[in-house]
């Protein structure tokens, strides 16, 4: 297992069009995250599933955010008619439950996503 | 949220002990502290954490104040490649549910050759 995967790595896109993110967390994580993160910040969180349920949202993440995790392994992330704003990177990262095994977070090396 | 306050920067010479402190005055008695780094260009990656008492691991220790209300991570002897954004972030114990990490800014350490 080589870790959290994230596809792409980069993604320029121009304002109003839809993108989407893909996931692979590691294999034996039911618990998958995602955050967002502009430049000189730390990440803020997106959103979280355990297995395939979606657990929390953040108020961040508005109408145009979509997030699934049909069958509880790859996660997917869509943001439609994208925004200048919507420009950041965009990390996942998975983790094992339940409680007590959960303190690590692994993080994928995220899709940095530019809207022009 | 309890909330934490680490200065901007640090610079360490290579091959000496490094201490990167944070305050979290506010903190609640099930609040376990966490402390993540970021290399530059990749995603953050988790370093250690504790609840009370000093904790070690092969990456670093942690130091926390008898009253929790300030910790110290402890890189033994930093080297280029611990050169990094450091994060120190509160979660409650009891959260489950709401499992997210609050991060501020952290701490940009800065690895003198």
């Amino acid at each position: 297992d080589t870790g959290v995967s994230q596809d792409p790595r980069h993604k320029i896109t121009k304002r109003g069009q839809n993108v989407t993110f893909r996931c692979d967390p590691i294999s034996e994580h039911n618990r998958l995250y995602w955050y967002r993160q502009t430049l000189g910040q730390g990440p803020e969180f997106l959103t979280y599933f355990q297995n395939e349920a979606q657990l929390e949202k953040s108020r961040l993440l508005s109408d145009r955010f979509s997030a699934e995790r049909p069958k509880g392994s790859f996660s997917t992330l869509e943001i439609q008619r994208t925004e200048q704003g919507d420009s950041a990177m965009y990390l996942c990262a998975s983790s094992l439950g339940p409680r007590g095994q959960s303190h690590e977070q692994y993080f994928g090396p995220g899709t940095r996503l530019t809207v022009t | 949220d309890a909330k934490t306050t680490q200065p901007n920067s640090m610079e360490s010479n290579e091959e000496e002990p490094v201490h990167l402190p944070c305050n979290h005055s506010t903190i609640s008695g099930t609040d376990y502290i966490h402390w993540y780094r970021q290399l530059p260009s990749q995603g953050p990656e988790y370093v250690i954490h504790g609840l009370t008492s000093n904790v070690n691991n092969r990456m670093a220790s942690l130091a926390i104040a008898e009253d929790r209300k300030s910790s110290t991570l402890i890189l033994h002897r930093a080297t280029l490649r611990d050169a990094a954004v450091y994060y120190c972030i509160l979660r409650d114990r009891y959260m489950d549910s709401n499992y997210q990490l609050i991060w501020g800014a952290g701490t940009k350490l800065i690895i003198k050759p």
